[in-house]
């Protein structure tokens, strides 16, 4: 089984409804973070938490929200879907002691119509 | 505001050559660099890093250099395998105070074919 893992891995959604993004870890990281790929843009941070309490926008954070449930659990959510963000989602998770090394799962592509 | 470039979208590459594949970046605050592999339908998986302090780091097939000067860095996979296809991101981190640690800046990618 993946040490992190998202749910759903595709979903096809209309413009204007509301899309959770949900990820949980088995790596027993503190730090979780929500990541976007584009094509030609690379990825780009949407949301991090580095604990439970704490929740810290990223890059890109307009039109998203997030909760960390638990410590192994980070959801990332689209409140009223547009076509622009129609894109592959991947949340990861870092060691506080290990610097920068992020583990990905293996993304959620969304796409809105 | 692209702070963390790599121009090249694509390289080919024949099977035991050397790949280069090159990043570029502007904010002079990053100190922590990491290169990163993607397959298809796979997230991206950490392969090397370096930090601002040193110029070279090894690991095994895999190099990274580091040009401050230059704000340039490069990682170099030699011998190439046909396994090493993939997309490589480039990625930078300002670690300073120690909070900004996965808060990574990545570039585009470069799509990596090694050809047997």
């Amino acid at each position: 089984d993946a040490d992190v893992t998202q749910t759903p891995r595709n979903r096809i959604t209309k413009t204007g409804k509301r899309i959770m993004l949900e990820c949980s870890q088995t790596k027993g990281h503190d730090r979780m973070y929500w990541y976007r790929q584009d094509p030609g843009l690379g990825l780009r941070l949407i949301y991090y938490s580095f604990d439970v309490k704490d929740i810290n926008k990223g890059e890109i954070s307009d039109g998203y929200s997030v909760s960390r449930q638990a410590q192994a659990k980070f959801s990332l959510s689209l409140e009223s879907a547009i076509p622009n963000q129609t894109a592959l989602y991947f949340c990861a998770t870092s060691d506080s002691d290990i610097t920068g090394e992020l583990f990905f799962g293996e993304g959620s592509r969304l796409t809105v119509l | 505001d692209q702070q963390v470039k790599q121009n090249s979208p694509s390289l080919s590459v024949q099977e035991g050559r050397i790949s280069i594949l090159n990043c570029d970046y502007t904010n002079s605050m990053f100190d922590y660099f990491l290169w990163y592999k993607k397959y298809p339908a796979e997230g991206p998986t950490f392969l090397i890093s370096i930090s601002s302090i040193k110029d070279k780091n090894e690991d095994g097939r895999f190099t990274v250099f580091l040009n401050k000067s230059a704000k340039h860095l490069s990682l170099h996979i030699v011998p190439s395998q046909p396994g090493d296809s993939a997309v490589y991101f480039c990625a930078a981190s300002a670690n300073a105070g120690g909070t900004s640690y996965g808060k990574l800046t990545f570039g585009q990618g470069t799509i990596l074919t090694v050809h047997p």
